[in-house]
């Protein structure tokens, strides 16, 4: 099972602010990555090392961390953010890799 | 730029086995590790196994350890996964994704379109 955990579900209204969060403790050692995925899509990679933006991804991503817990920030959510968020790291033997469970985001 | 084609999926019987590929194209395919990760309908996404540039370090998870095999030919800028004694709990959209990783991270930076393997009596 997954050492990794998120909260099953978020909702935010149109143009506020929302944080995702995925805690664990090989987040403590392990950089983690986030992923989008809207329905019958692929996954998509939105940030990664903490911080960064690959190209394309909209500034209004963000990510940041805390101890074992890092944030997925969306300022100013649009109806397009709508989509299932996922985090990813490196597992606590440091070989294998895990997912959390994912978020729903409901945008109102 | 950067296109992972995934196919092989289908519907097989329990105990059977079956060969998912991944045509790579738009980089150096040699240069980088690549996974496989799965989603079984309405869960998750689990990452399943991963293969280094050169085939000479991979990993499984536990879930499909002893019964999958994950393999490369760099020379055709492929990436396989053969799966054997298939269980119900196989049933997935299975991804390949190339992988780009250090120490500190491994992160899947480019993804198939998804192939389905549907495991049923």
């Amino acid at each position: 099972s997954s050492e990794l955990t998120q909260d099953p579900a978020v909702s935010v209204a149109l143009g506020q602010t929302v944080r995702i969060t995925c805690q664990g403790d090989s987040l403590r050692t392990y950089y983690e990555s986030w992923y989008q995925q809207k329905p019958g899509q692929a996954p998509v990679l939105v940030i990664h090392g903490r911080t960064k933006r690959p190209s394309g991804i909209p500034a209004r991503f963000s990510g940041s961390s805390s101890g074992d817990t890092v944030s997925l920030t969306i300022t100013g959510a649009q109806a397009e953010d709508e989509a299932d968020y996922y985090c990813n790291s490196r597992d606590s033997s440091g070989n294998l890799v895990d997912f959390g469970g994912g978020t729903k985001l409901t945008v109102l | 730029q950067v296109h992972l084609v995934d196919s092989g999926g289908g519907l097989i019987r329990p105990g059977g086995s079956l060969r998912l590929s991944c045509a790579a194209s738009g980089f150096t395919f040699s240069d980088y590790y690549m996974s496989w990760v799965r989603q079984a309908p309405g869960k998750g996404l689990e990452w399943i196994a991963y293969i280094s540039g050169g085939g000479t370090t991979i990993y499984y998870a536990d879930s499909v350890k002893g019964r999958f095999t994950i393999s490369r030919d760099n020379a055709k800028n492929s990436l396989y996964l053969q799966m054997n004694s298939l269980r119900a709990e196989d049933t997935a959209v299975y991804y390949c994704a190339r992988g780009t990783t250090n120490y500190y991270y491994y992160i899947f930076d480019a993804w198939g379109q998804g192939t389905t393997v549907n495991v049923s009596s």
